[in-house]
């Protein structure tokens, strides 16, 4: 089985710190992606990297950053966190038809 | 004008009963459809995969596209407490990218 890992299930964080969340597969895949997920709105993408040091823009990227060092390992970074990126934040990895999520880390920012 | 709509229920059913979930979309160019399932504090999990129009059956689920109309439907056959989740549409035209739709929570009486 196919196992994406988020480092933590729940932050909180304050105004304007910088955040990292990290996600790591286990497959090999190529490709990775960070969602958030809020009421209503459903799963945006945030951003996406189909190999090591390669990356693209999801819908929303503003206020977010990412690295992709390691295959297995993306990390997304909030530069200075703000109250509007309290969410549900989750990676997955693809490879084929099948993309695999982690549980998600649930941000909160005060 | 959403790229996806879902029926946003909540639903509710007794146990044994046909859920029936509904997406449309906008963009003609979709190719690849899915619905993925979402259990309280877990990250979402494919249940089914469908590639264009047609009907596919796994078990007691049934997806079916008709790209025509723009419109996706999974269907829940004797369905069972076990089925109570969120349901999330999902859809791509490339390699990348998934647009999903706000998703229907669900919920099986006993």
């Amino acid at each position: 089985d196919v196992k994406v890992t988020q480092s933590s299930r729940y932050l909180v964080k304050r105004t304007g710190e910088k955040v990292f969340l990290e996600c790591v597969q286990d497959m090999d895949h190529e490709n990775m992606f960070w969602y958030r997920q809020d009421p209503g709105l459903g799963l945006r993408l945030i951003y996406f990297s189909y190999d090591v040091k390669m990356k693209e823009k999801g819908d929303i990227p503003e206020g977010y950053s990412v690295s992709r060092e390691k295959k297995e390992r993306f990390s997304l970074i909030l530069e200075s966190a703000s109250t509007n990126q309290t969410s549900m934040y989750l990676c997955a990895s693809r490879e084929g038809p099948s993309t695999h999520f982690g549980n998600g880390t649930r941000l909160t920012v005060t | 004008q959403k790229e996806v709509e879902q029926d946003p229920g909540p639903l509710s059913v007794p146990e044994g009963a046909i859920v029936s979930l509904n997406c449309t979309y906008s963009n003609s160019a979709f190719q690849y459809f899915m619905w993925y399932r979402q259990y309280s504090r877990k990250g979402p999990e494919l249940l089914m995969y469908t590639y264009s129009s047609g009907n596919k059956e796994d078990g007691r689920f049934t997806a079916q596209v008709d790209k025509s109309s723009k419109y996706i439907s999974l269907f829940i056959r004797d369905s069972q407490p076990s089925d109570s989740a969120t349901y999330l549409c999902a859809m791509r035209h490339d390699d990348y990218k998934l647009s999903f739709g706000a998703g229907t929570t669900v919920t099986v009486r006993a």
